[in-house]
């Protein structure tokens, strides 16, 4: 069963980066699976940052693709993300999900999630 | 604003049955992209409940049902029990956007 789990500071400052990574468990982050980041505002809906294949090629939402990168580290099974220029707008909880294909797929699995506060 | 239209709030009664409905236009679900539902329990992480429009995960009662015509989709919930009161949100994928896009999320109260 994959498992997935963010980690990151919950603090960031207006106009810095934000940066989370994603330890995956139970399955191997290159054996094929798509890797990508949702966040939900608090008390909105949910919004796609972006997918990514392990082996780089990645997939981001047009309005946030300026200021995302992603990245995927196989030695230690686990992705990231980083949105740099933040402002109290990104305050949000960010989800790393596991996808089987990127676009019009489900998601079948979901991170527990991590609340990410832009405030200086 | 969400490209997906769903209301903001629905509610029934125990035992009655509610549907959900989730809007969209000629670029994502009326260009025949699937539509997929999740469950959203307070103060967790989304959950799939259907998925390519109207099948189910395994252990999904069947209490839950999908369908989609046209460029909209709705979620059907019968036999309202109180664990089902959470929020709801459909996806779907828009090709001029070229973005994976949700709807709003609907919260679902049981009476």
């Amino acid at each position: 069963q994959v498992r997935l789990q963010e980690s990151g500071p919950g603090l960031v400052k207006p106009s810095e980066t934000l940066s989370l990574t994603c330890t995956v468990s139970g399955y191997s982050i290159s054996s094929g699976y798509y890797w990508g980041w949702i966040r939900q505002p608090p008390g909105k809906g949910l919004e796609w940052i972006g997918t990514m294949y392990h082996s780089g090629s990645t997939y981001y939402n047009p309005s946030l693709k300026s200021r995302v990168t992603m990245s995927v580290v196989t030695s230690k099974n686990q992705f990231s993300l980083n949105l740099n220029s933040v402002t109290a707008a990104d305050t949000a909880i960010y989800y790393c999900v596991g996808t089987e294909e990127v676009g019009a797929t489900p998601i079948d699995n979901w991170g527990q999630g991590t609340l990410v506060t832009v405030s200086s | 604003q969400s490209v997906l239209t769903q209301p903001p709030s629905v509610s029934g009664a125990p035992g009655q049955r509610v549907t959900i409905s989730c809007t969209g236009s000629s670029s994502n679900i009326g260009a025949g992209y699937d539509v997929h539902w999740y469950q959203q329990l307070p103060r967790t992480a989304p959950k799939l409940l259907i998925y390519g429009n109207s099948d189910r995960p395994s252990g999904v009662p069947d209490r839950f049902s999908g369908s989609k015509s046209g460029t909209s989709a709705s979620l059907a919930i019968t036999g309202l029990q109180a664990e089902d009161e959470a929020d709801y949100h459909c996806q779907s994928y828009d090709s001029s956007l070229s973005v994976v896009v949700f709807g709003g999320g609907t919260k679902l109260t049981v009476l």
